[in-house]
């Protein structure tokens, strides 16, 4: 299996409050996403990373902020978080030319 | 932009048989990566597949293969002889071959396997 770990799994936050959800990656993987995924909408891409320092947005990237400040980790904060944001998060790191690799996922409940 | 769509929210199939799920993609690229992913209700992504578009032949893993139809954008998977523990959402995904671009995934189909 991937090298790949989320943390924390489970998360339970008021409305309002700053969350950070962590991926850690052990293969040295370039590219890194954060998808959330919500009954019937699949996953959707919140943002991903290409490199150190570079990332970019995806369709659902409103609220939330990421950073990757080295290759192993890439960090996603729920700036103040909303009940529309309750939802499974999945990181998921790949190479150019692989599929993708997904961790355990975290859910999150905001009340 | 890139789409996927899976038009089978739901399918079933019984124990032994043969079930094909059903993938259809939108792009202007002539070279990119296909894929079906396989979420258990454990809840953990599995890539169960994957298929070059450059490649003619069709990609195969054991009980599992793909129907990769480029002209017509479809990339069908077919799983034989079905098992139990084959009950799970299945993604299909699509990615440009251009660095800096995610994956981008259907809606799904639940598929379930009747004893």
């Amino acid at each position: 299996d991937a090298g790949i770990t989320q943390s924390p799994r489970h998360k339970v936050t008021e409305t309002g409050t700053p969350v950070t959800l962590r991926c850690h990656q052990t293969e040295n993987h370039r590219y890194m996403y954060w998808y959330r995924q919500d009954p019937g909408h699949g996953l959707r891409l919140i943002h991903y990373s290409y490199g150190v320092k570079d990332t970019d947005k995806g369709e659902v990237s409103d609220g939330y902020s990421v950073s990757r400040s080295k290759t192993e980790d890439f960090l996603l904060t729920l700036e103040s978080a909303t009940s529309s944001q309750t939802s499974v998060y999945f990181c998921a790191i790949s190479d150019i030319t692989g599929g993708a690799f997904f961790g355990q996922g975290t859910r999150l409940t905001v009340v | 932009a890139q789409t996927v769509t899976q038009s089978q929210p739901e399918m079933s199939v019984q124990e032994a048989e043969t079930v094909t799920l059903s993938c259809t993609y939108d792009t202007s690229e002539s070279d990119y990566y296909l894929f079906w992913y396989k979420q258990p209700p454990s809840r953990q992504m599995i890539l169960v597949i994957r298929q070059e578009a450059y490649k003619q032949q069709n990609a195969t893993e054991n009980r599992f293969s793909v129907n990769f139809q480029k002209a017509a954008k479809s990339f069908s998977l077919k799983i034989s002889d079905s098992q139990l523990g084959d009950a799970a959402m299945y993604f299909c995904a699509y990615r440009s071959p251009r660095g800096n671009t995610p994956l981008v995934f259907g809606k799904g189909t639940r598929l379930s396997v009747i004893a």
